[in-house]
């Protein structure tokens, strides 16, 4: 398995609403990473994962929170978003040692 | 000054041209870099990681480095208009993390 998983593709939430964005890999990555990416924009960095512990913060706002249960899975909850919070919202993964960084396909997050 | 800089075209080629895209960073003890492509509306697809000075060559795409001039480039020989996409250079930050600084990117327009 050679790839980056994220679930759902398409996401439309309500400001009140909570959310979680799911991010899966198996090839043995230990760092993972959240960007959030703006039309016409390049990828932004939020958060990053290092052997499941958290190693930057972006100084994401705390409606953004991330977790990592294994070495496979990085989960980002969502509450009480913005409307200006609606972007492409990407996940990616390295082996801890190297930096060539896969991404999954994306989340396309709409918040109404 | 801006950590990556890249020229955001668009760079329009015809096809079976060599499409030239240049990158420049300021950090100068950045060691890894990584060239990206991206499609409308998809999510970015690493093509090319380069780590030392000179060419590195895999299939049509030749990234070059000189780091005393700080400068990455991609080649792309006899370009089709499915190369058509925006080009993202990302570099990465000597922080002990595996942290990437995006370019803006670069739309290449490859025409019939």
């Amino acid at each position: 398995d050679t790839e980056v998983t994220q679930t759902p593709k398409h996401l439309v939430m309500g400001m009140t609403n909570k959310k979680s964005l799911k991010c899966e890999q198996h090839m043995g990555h230990r760092a993972m990473y959240w960007y959030k990416q703006k039309a016409k924009k390049p990828p932004e960095l939020m958060f990053v994962y290092s052997y499941e512990k958290l190693s930057i913060n972006e100084s994401v706002p705390s409606r953004f929170s991330p977790e990592c249960p294994n070495s496979s899975l990085l989960n980002l909850h969502l509450h009480a978003l913005q409307p200006e919070d609606s972007a492409l919202y990407l996940c990616a993964s390295s082996y801890a040692s190297r930096n060539e960084q896969f991404f999954g396909p994306g989340t396309r997050l709409t918040v109404l | 000054q801006k950590e990556v800089e890249q020229n955001s075209g668009p760079l329009s080629v015809p096809e079976g041209a060599i499409a030239s895209l240049n990158c420049t960073y300021s950090d100068r003890v950045s060691q890894s870099f990584f060239w990206y492509r991206q499609y409308s509306g998809k999510s970015p697809e690493l093509i090319m990681s380069i780590y030392s000075n000179g060419d590195k060559e895999d299939g049509r795409f030749t990234a070059q480095l000189n780091k005393a001039s700080q400068y990455v480039s991609l080649l792309i020989r006899d370009s089709q208009p499915s190369d058509s996409a925006t080009y993202l250079c990302a570099v990465n930050q000597n922080t002990g993390f595996q942290k990437l600084v995006f370019g803006t990117g670069t739309r290449l327009l490859v025409s019939p």
